[in-house]
């Protein structure tokens, strides 16, 4: 079962602040952020490996808590080019298996 | 470095026909593959797996099948194409034997059946 994104989707001005979440009813081995662009294949964000980690790069952050089977990304000062939908993704593994799942997708607008 | 190639970008075929998508991986050895399909305004939809060349788990019943003749090499096929099956095609690949493995996609093929 694919993990659930919320919001599903969301409106920004340009330099408000998002948060996007990530939530799986199994258990997280670790969690990976991507954003794609209308028409385009997704782009690797960030990856967080294990449970308390929070990362950053510019002004989008993320963290993990591995108890709770959640992450979050956060953006900061949201700029035109976040504009997009953003996944959550993961992989089991379990050797042999390596199955990677996506989340269910936030769809992020930032206007102008 | 590694890079991966998905061909063709755009498609278009009548309902009935075959399918036949290719992607191939570079720089890189025994590689996890993966088929996505992404309907209009939807999410990643996982289609086929591979950890090996012959292995292949397929995640959802369909019409479609996927086939690994070579270790960089994963196939997506078709012999009779639905409506249904129009949607953005995406092979991804990654890292084996690593728990911390992440995804990197081709580029896409974006399917219209008619």
């Amino acid at each position: 079962q694919q993990p659930v994104q919320s919001p599903q989707a969301v409106i920004l001005r340009e330099g408000e602040d998002a948060v996007i979440n990530c939530s799986s009813s199994k258990a997280l081995y670790s969690v990976h952020w991507y954003r794609q662009k209308h028409g385009e294949a997704p782009v690797f964000l960030m990856i967080l490996l294990k449970g308390g980690e929070q990362k950053g790069h510019d002004k989008i952050s993320a963290s993990f808590n591995e108890k709770k089977q959640q992450s979050s990304l956060y953006l900061t000062a949201s700029q035109l080019s976040y504009s997009g939908t953003y996944f959550c993704g993961t992989a089991n593994p379990r050797p042999g298996t390596y199955k990677y799942i996506f989340g269910t997708g936030t769809r992020l607008k930032v206007l102008a | 470095s590694q890079t991966i190639h998905q061909w063709p970008a755009t498609l278009v075929q009548p309902v009935g026909s075959p399918l036949s998508l290719e992607c191939t991986v570079e720089g890189t050895s025994n590689p996890n593959l993966y088929w996505y399909r992404q309907a209009a305004g939807r999410g990643l939809q996982l289609l086929f797996y591979s950890v090996g060349i012959g292995q292949i788990s397929s995640e959802v019943p369909q019409n479609l099948s996927a086939s690994r003749p070579q270790d960089r090499q994963f196939i997506l096929s078709s012999k009779k194409l639905l409506l249904s099956d129009s949607g953005f095609y995406l092979c991804a690949w990654s890292l084996s034997g690593t728990g911390a493995t992440y995804a990197f996609f081709g580029q896409g093929t974006r399917l219209t059946v008619v």
